[in-house]
């Protein structure tokens, strides 16, 4: 499966924008950006996914660039809700099951 | 919406014990997958499942094994339980189709002694 990069922490004051880079350089054609956060103590929840074009959703953006080797995940107003660890994973339905990987993701800090 | 169920939320178990961690899913997903999370490893692939009775090994299946006897249960098995076993396991399914999302259970907290 091709591998996703972020950066390990980022923060960002409240009602800030936010956005949260990952880099997927050995993406295939076929494979879909999935953007996942998770809260404490809780299992991880979609967030938004693209293919080739930028998205929107009442969540988040996804600005995905025009080689689709990386993309960004657009918070435009960050809340203390926000605050979680946030995965880019890739999606690829090639195989029966298309495996699903997930990396360490990013730790997101929000404050007042 | 989707709901992906797992029976326990704590569970304290001791070494040597046959442990069984059960999911089940209300959305007739074909897909279902076992993770498990550690600080500092992220989510692992133990296992996942792509049809009734069919499993296919993740990145840390030693351990492990798995059943699907039912499209809507999957259940995670620890034959032998050990302490290095010790850890979050997630639970979650999705339909087929790469740009359908996954949905995670709340995840059981399992402790082995």
């Amino acid at each position: 499966d091709a591998k996703t990069t972020q950066p390990n922490s980022m923060e960002s004051n409240e009602e800030e924008p936010v956005h949260l880079p990952c880099n997927h350089s050995t993406i295939s054609g076929t494979d879909y950006i999935h953007w996942y956060r998770q809260l404490p103590s809780q299992g991880p929840e979609y967030v938004i996914h693209g293919l080739t074009s930028n998205v929107n959703n009442r969540m988040a953006s996804l600005a995905i660039a025009e080689d689709r080797k990386s993309s960004t995940l657009i918070l435009h107003r960050a809340t203390l809700r926000d605050a979680a660890v946030y995965y880019c994973i890739l999606r690829d339905d090639n195989t029966n099951a298309g495996k699903s990987t997930f990396g360490d993701g990013t730790t997101l800090t929000v404050k007042p | 919406d989707v709901k992906v169920t797992q029976s326990s939320r704590y569970l304290v178990k001791r070494t040597g014990e046959k442990v069984f961690l059960e999911c089940v899913q209300d959305m007739d997903h074909e897909n279902m997958f076992w993770y498990r999370q550690d600080p500092g490893l992220g989510l692992r692939l133990i296992y996942f499942s792509y049809d009734v009775k069919m499993k296919e090994k993740g990145d840390i299946p030693e351990g492990y094994s798995v059943s699907r006897e039912k499209k809507e249960r999957f259940s995670l098995i620890l034959e032998s339980a050990s302490t290095n076993q010790t850890s979050m396991y997630l639970c979650a399914s999705r339909g087929t189709g790469a740009y359908r999302p996954l949905h995670f259970g709340n995840g059981t907290r399992l402790t082995v002694t």
